[in-house]
C-alpha cells in the first residue's frame, strides 16, 4: 500500500510570512498532483509535477518534485489570508486508477 | 476546461429514505470517476472506483448494498445512499479522472434527519 505523508497537519501564520508544506513517500509516484480545498468545497487542481527534480511556480507558490520522485514540497511566499485552506498532495502511478492522497495540511493565514 | 459538476450541493432527508447524488464530467469523458468521503477538517476518505460500463470497486469497509454507484456513460456517474441514516450525514465529493489528475466536483452536503 502506498502512503503519503504530509507534514505539517496544521499551519497558523501572519500575512506575509513564508511557509513549506512537505509530502514525503517510500513509494515512487509517476507523477504528484497538488490541490487547494476551500470549507463546503471541492478540491481545485493547483499543479501536476511529472519529471524528478522538476520546479513549477504560481505566482507565489513554488511546487517541487523530488530527483527520485518520491516527495514533493510546496512554498508559499508572502502568504496572504486568501491562501487559507486546506492543502493536499496526491500521487499517481498510472492514467488509471485511484490516486493516493496525504492527510492534508491545514493552513490559517491571518491578516 | 476539465469541469465536473455535482448535483445537489445540500440534501436533507429523512432517516430511511434513499438519495440520489450525480457527478458529470462536463468538457471530457471519464472512463473512471471516484467517490470520496470527507468529515470535518479530515482528508479525503476514498469510497469507491466508478468504471463505466461495470462495477465499481468499493473500498474495504464500504457497504456495496448501501451506498449504490451507477457509471452509465462516459460522463456521469451516480451515487445513491440508500435507508439514510443521521450517521450518513457528511460531505461527499467525486472526481473524474483525466490522465494523470482528477478533477473535483463541488460536493454534496447530505444531511440526515
Amino acid at each position: 500500500t502506498q502512503l503519503l505523508e504530509q507534514s505539517p497537519q496544521f499551519l497558523s501564520i501572519q500575512e506575509g510570512e513564508n511557509l513549506t508544506v512537505y509530502c514525503n513517500s517510500s513509494s515512487v509516484f509517476s507523477s504528484l498532483q497538488w490541490y487547494r480545498q476551500e470549507p463546503g468545497e471541492g478540491p481545485v487542481l493547483l499543479v501536476t509535477v511529472v519529471t524528478g527534480g522538476e520546479v513549477k511556480k504560481l505566482k507565489r507558490l513554488t511546487f517541487q518534485f523530488g530527483d527520485a520522485r518520491k516527495d514533493s514540497s510546496l512554498h508559499i511566499t508572502a502568504a496572504q489570508p486568501g491562501d487559507t485552506g486546506l492543502y493536499l498532495c496526491a500521487g499517481a502511478n498510472t492514467n488509471a486508477g485511484k490516486s493516493t492522497f496525504g492527510d492534508g495540511t491545514t493552513l490559517t493565514v491571518k491578516p | 476546461g476539465a469541469v465536473v459538476s455535482q448535483h445537489p450541493s445540500r440534501v436533507i432527508c429523512k432517516s430511511g429514505t434513499s438519495v440520489k447524488i450525480e457527478c458529470r464530467s462536463l468538457d471530457f469523458q471519464a472512463t473512471t470517476m471516484f467517490w470520496y468521503r470527507q468529515f470535518p477538517k479530515k482528508s479525503l476518505m476514498l469510497m469507491a472506483t466508478s468504471n463505466e460500463g461495470s462495477k465499481a470497486t468499493y473500498e474495504q469497509g464500504v457497504e456495496k448494498d448501501k451506498f449504490l454507484i451507477n457509471h452509465a456513460s462516459l460522463t456521469l456517474s451516480t451515487l445513491t445512499v440508500t435507508s439514510a441514516h443521521p450517521e450518513d450525514s457528511s460531505f461527499y465529493i467525486c472526481s473524474a479522472r483525466s490522465g494523470y489528475e482528477q478533477y473535483f466536483g463541488p460536493g454534496t452536503r447530505l444531511t440526515v434527519t
